[in-house]
């Protein structure tokens, strides 16, 4: 099956920095990888994903860079501010069908003031 | 429109008694799934179905039994309850494209505790 490591699981990052969270996963047939955000209490959000026969997918101050020969895929966030901080959460699909996702361990983001 | 509503939101139980989650969607989707996220925040796959047939059954206690009397809606009925299964119980939902991402939507939660 598929394995998913997530790092790092805590950063820490002044309002404005930029924010970057990294994530590799096992299985080369992996083709869909979302990111997930939760805030606390709440349910985890899709906030954006790529899939493999893309490098990078940008939304306004997100973006996601994928690397198949590596194996790594990472979440960057720029401009942060306060309403960024929550746990985010990476995840990879293997193939098609019912798989659902294997997530990572997430990160939890705190943007300080 | 709440897309995947799940009840109840909050379960506090003592341990040794049976409790049933319900979950349904409005989505129109076919597949769906019941996620556990324990304390440290961990978020694993339990039961997948699609067409309300059982896909993935991860490495679950049977005292976890999930029944998809339509594809629109997935339950989860647990026995025994231990202190271990406290936790938050996520129902979620996707359309199945093969070859293609899925988006997973997920309900708002279940929050379990045992006593």
């Amino acid at each position: 099956g598929e394995n998913v490591e997530q790092h790092p699981s805590t950063l820490s990052v002044q309002e404005g920095d930029s924010a970057v969270i990294k994530c590799t996963y096992s299985d080369s047939a992996s083709n869909y990888f979302p990111w997930y955000k939760q805030e606390l209490g709440k349910r985890p959000q899709l906030i954006i994903d790529i899939r493999s026969n893309v490098g990078e997918k940008k939304d306004q101050r997100i973006a996601v860079t994928l690397n198949k020969t590596a194996k790594h895929f990472s979440l960057h966030i720029t401009e942060t501010q306060p309403e960024d901080s929550a746990v985010y959460f990476c995840a990879a699909r293997l193939g098609g069908g019912a798989d659902g996702l294997t997530f990572g361990k997430g990160t939890h983001l705190i943007i300080q003031p | 429109d709440t897309a995947v509503s799940q009840t109840p939101k909050y379960l506090v139980t003592q341990m040794g008694n049976d409790k049933s989650i319900k979950c349904e969607q409005n989505l129109g989707h076919d597949t769906m799934y019941w996620y556990k996220q324990d304390s440290k925040k961990f978020l694993k796959i339990m039961f997948s179905y699609n067409n309300k047939e059982l896909i993935i059954n991860e490495t679950v206690p049977n005292r976890f039994s999930p029944k998809s009397p339509d594809k629109a809606h997935l339950n989860l009925h647990i026995n025994s309850l231990e202190l271990g299964d406290s936790a938050v119980y996520f129902c979620a939902s996707s359309q199945v494209r093969w070859y293609s991402g899925n988006t997973i939507y997920f309900g708002e939660g279940s929050w379990l505790t045992v006593v």
